[in-house]
């Protein structure tokens, strides 16, 4: 299984876009990309899903390049109810089991 | 997106009862569940996947006979934990995984377990 790794924490202002960059080295050729957003005390929530170049729906883009072996999360113009932790995985289509890193813990500040 | 739901959203129990905790997929069917744990400021640990008609597979370390697990139903798994114990007190968190779709999981929002 893939491992992930994140920054620990970032910190932003409201109103600011925020990009969260994850690196996955060891990424396999039928492994996808998904980010998840957890609050305290509840359980993470769908984000976004990819497998290369740019994927965009309603709450983010994800930007993947090429060798597929890093990825990036943009939260256009992020509000207080962003702050959260922002995990990002490696998922095989068969099997799928996701295992967690640490996330990515951001702040957003008025 | 797809809906998970767990039953009960928070227990409290002595030391030495079961608590059994439920995982439906209301929307969707799902061969495959999962259930994780999380301590407090911690990510989430994979304890175990759920296969309908199937037994668990448990990661490592995580005590079978302690943490019962029974997918009885393409939309309910159960995790039953056994003679709980103040160190069992923790979040508990099932996903499921759609069938035959993008395979994406999606999660419940999480039993707390308080174990006195």
């Amino acid at each position: 299984l893939a491992k992930t790794t994140q920054p620990i924490s970032m910190d932003s202002y409201e109103g600011q876009e925020v990009n969260i960059t994850c690196s996955h080295n060891n990424i396999a050729t039928n492994d996808y990309i998904t980010w998840y957003q957890q609050f305290p005390s509840q359980g993470p929530r769908f984000i976004i899903q990819g497998y290369k170049t740019k994927v965009t729906n309603e709450v983010a883009s994800l930007f993947i390049p090429a060798d597929r072996k890093s990825s990036t999360l943009s939260l256009p113009r992020v509000s207080l109810s962003d702050t959260a932790v922002y995990y990002c995985l490696v998922d095989g289509r068969q099997g799928g089991k996701l295992i967690f890193g640490q996330g990515t813990e951001l702040s957003v500040k008025p | 997106g797809a809906v998970v739901s767990q039953h009960p959203s928070w227990v409290i129990c002595k030391s030495g009862t079961s608590v059994k905790i439920e995982c439906r997929s209301l929307d969707f069917q799902a061969t495959t569940m999962f259930w994780y744990r999380q301590f407090p400021k911690q990510s989430l640990m994979l304890m175990a996947t759920s296969n309908e008609g199937s037994k668990a597979t448990y990661e490592q370390g995580v005590e079978k006979d302690k943490f019962l697990i029974n997918h009885a139903s393409l939309t309910l798994s159960t995790l039953t934990v056994t003679s709980a114990h103040p160190e069992d007190s923790s979040f508990y968190i099932c996903s499921a995984r759609i069938s035959g779709g993008t395979e994406t999981q999606y999660f419940g929002p999480g039993t707390r377990l308080l174990v006195l």
